[in-house]
């Protein structure tokens, strides 16, 4: 099984471009999450999806737009990238909604000059 | 609100040594608690949870996390250490804050072992 799958692995941006980081699952869970990890500071909520159709902000969604398309996708947009959203972006998936045993995938590593 | 340290931000240790890593939280109520691990270029995974019962509890890979409520602490140990086992090493605890519930992350313990 794949699990969770992210891409791209990588990308490296321009001020002021977008772009959209994908997630697909493929264990029928409810609930997605979208991560920022910057280093020394943990991993940060940007959004969530408790289940199709839905989506809230998280922590740090400002800059950012997400979109559930379906049960197994959850899309995150950068519309005009910034330099401060250098970081690595992970997609989270979990089975319900507030067991909070997540599963993880490989992470999208961004960077924004 | 809820939050979670990890004091120690790199701790180095020998192979075959053991290994404390110490996480402290701040929760008002009986805490979920988690420890995950973050391998070179990887996801999360999960080594143990703490929902609720006996405050001993194992996790893979030979690890295991003791429960404090007294001191609001929820260590790792591990008796023996592995060089596979250098990795980056994340303490959560569920929290419910903004209206939803989520997992706090603590910054994370990098973890370098020597052979």
């Amino acid at each position: 099984n794949a699990g969770v799958t992210q891409t791209p692995k990588f990308q490296v941006l321009k001020t002021g471009q977008s772009m959209t980081l994908q997630c697909a699952q493929d264990m029928n869970h409810n609930s997605m999450y979208w991560y920022r990890q910057d280093p020394g500071m943990g991993l940060r909520l940007i959004y969530y999806s408790a289940s199709e159709g839905t989506t809230d902000k998280g922590e740090v969604p400002n800059g950012y737009n997400v979109s559930r398309l379906n049960k197994r996708e959850f899309s995150l947009r950068l519309e005009s990238a910034a330099p401060s959203q250098t970081s690595v972006y992970f997609c989270a998936t979990e089975q319900g909604s507030g067991a909070n045993v997540l599963t993880f995938g490989a992470g999208s590593r961004l960077t924004v000059l | 609100a809820q939050s979670v340290t990890q004091p120690d931000i790199h701790i180095t240790v020998s192979e075959g040594a053991s290994l404390e890593l110490r996480c402290n939280y701040s929760y008002g109520a009986t805490p979920y608690l988690f420890w995950y691990v973050q391998s070179p270029g990887q996801g999360l995974q999960l080594l143990l949870k703490y929902f609720s019962g006996d405050t001993l509890v194992q996790g893979i890979k030979g690890f295991e996390a003791e429960f404090k409520r007294s001191q609001s602490s929820f260590n790792l140990r591990k008796p023996s250490v592995h060089w596979s086992d250098a990795a980056e090493y994340f303490c959560a605890v569920e929290g419910f804050s903004g209206g939803y519930n989520k997992l706090i992350f603590g910054a994370g313990t990098r973890l370098a072992v020597h052979p």
